[in-house]
Parts: structure tokens; C-alpha cells; sequence
């Protein structure tokens, strides 16, 4: 079975500090990772994932994460806020290879962005 | 731009009522997923279909849901009858079938039972 545990459902910022949004999972088998924005009255966008290979990896909007192993952990960052960031980030992990596509998803974490 | 897209955005109904949610994947995808948002349960999922077969649909209400593919380019979720506990947003996604593969979202249909 797999979980993900994000700390903190609603996290304030300023514009122009460090996002740090942090997501813990748990996985039997080697997770593919996954973090998704939902702004208001929309679905869910893919901001960035982790499968395999490098484990700091990039999405849209500056956003990075990294896959850390040994903590379980795939913690979302950007290193200055925009007041467009505002909307609430989903962390989600999937079992990785063919047969698996059951996503489980995070509580959600809403930013707010104060100008 | 390929995009999933669900009919209709919003949908207030009565108890009691039948309502049919409709979803386009993106062409091409094999994999469809039905999933409820709410503020207290968050993201639940709800069923799933690869090629046009459902997988897995234990986390729907027999009772009252039921979801098919008709063909490769539709997808519906039913609720017969409707309950005010079924006001949530309805969002669809689609994927390749690669299995781990990336979901991709529709803009979510909200309904309001009342």
C-alpha cells in the first residue's frame, strides 16, 4: 500500500521568499512522484514528477523538487514567490511499472502568497 | 492543446434525480479515471478503465454510481438516485496506460444536490 502524508494544509508566504511545501510518502516498491497545482475552479495541473535518474528534478513555474530516499520525502520549493503561485499543491505517488494506476494523492497544501 | 474536457461544468439537481457526467480523454490515451473532490475526504478516486475496461471501481458506490466507456472517446459517470452527500466536483483524467504514467485532468464537473 502506499500513502502521502503533506505537512501543513495551508501555508503563507511573501511575495518574493522561499516556497518550501513539504510532502512524505509511503511506498512498498519504488514510487514514481508527483506534485499537481489546482488554482480556483480549475482541474488538476502537472507541475513536475520524479520516475527515475536524477533526483532533483524541474517543473513549470520554477518549482523544483527532490526525491530523497533515505528521508521519503519529495519536499516542493521555488525560491521566490509570485502572488500567481497562490492555489493548493497536491503531492501524489504511484507504484512505478507496468500494472500500476492507482495515483494516491496528498490532503492538498493551499499557499497563500502575502504582497 | 490536447485536453481532457468534461460536460457539464456545473449541475445543481434535485435528491432523487439521475445525473450523468460525461468526459472526453485525450486522444489517444487508453487509461480514464473518475475521481470526487471534496473538503473533507479530499481526493478520492473512484473508478478507473484501461482500454475501455473497467480495473478497478471499489471505490464508488454500487448502489447508486456506476461509471462505462462507451467508446474510446467517452466516458460517463452516472448517480442514480441523487444525494445532497453527493455535491462535490467530478473530475476526470486520462493517461497512456504505460502504468505510472502522468494523469491528466479535466476541468472537473461541480454538482450541487439539494
Amino acid at each position: 500500500a502506499q500513502s502521502v502524508t503533506q505537512l501543513g494544509s495551508h501555508v503563507s508566504v511573501s511575495e518574493g521568499a522561499l516556497v518550501l511545501l513539504r510532502c512524505n510518502y509511503s511506498s512498498s516498491v519504488p514510487p514514481y512522484l508527483f506534485w499537481y497545482v489546482q488554482y480556483p475552479n480549475q482541474g488538476l495541473q502537472l507541475l513536475l514528477k520524479y520516475t527515475t535518474g536524477a533526483t532533483l528534478v524541474k517543473g513549470i513555474n520554477g518549482f523544483e523538487a527532490e526525491f530523497k530516499k533515505s528521508e521519503t520525502s519529495f519536499h516542493l520549493t521555488k525560491p521566490s514567490a509570485h502572488m500567481s503561485d497562490a492555489a493548493e499543491y497536491f503531492c501524489a505517488v504511484i507504484n512505478s511499472g507496468a500494472g500500476s494506476y492507482q495515483l494516491t494523492f496528498g490532503k492538498g497544501t493551499k499557499l497563500s502568497v502575502i504582497p | 492543446d490536447a485536453r481532457v474536457t468534461q460536460t457539464p461544468r456545473h449541475k445543481v439537481t434535485e435528491m432523487g434525480q439521475e445525473v450523468t457526467m460525461r468526459c472526453q480523454p485525450i486522444l489517444g490515451h487508453n487509461t480514464v479515471f473518475w475521481y470526487r473532490q471534496t473538503m473533507m475526504q479530499g481526493l478520492e478516486l473512484l473508478a478507473y478503465f484501461r482500454n475501455r475496461a473497467p480495473l478497478d471501481d471499489s471505490g464508488m458506490p454500487k448502489d447508486r454510481f456506476s461509471a462505462e466507456m462507451p467508446d474510446a472517446t467517452l466516458a460517463t459517470l452516472k448517480i442514480q438516485p441523487s444525494e445532497p452527500r453527493d455535491s462535490a466536483v467530478y473530475f476526470c483524467a486520462s493517461g497512456l496506460g504505460q502504468g505510472g504514467e502522468t494523469q491528466y485532468f479535466g476541468p472537473g464537473t461541480r454538482l450541487l444536490v439539494l
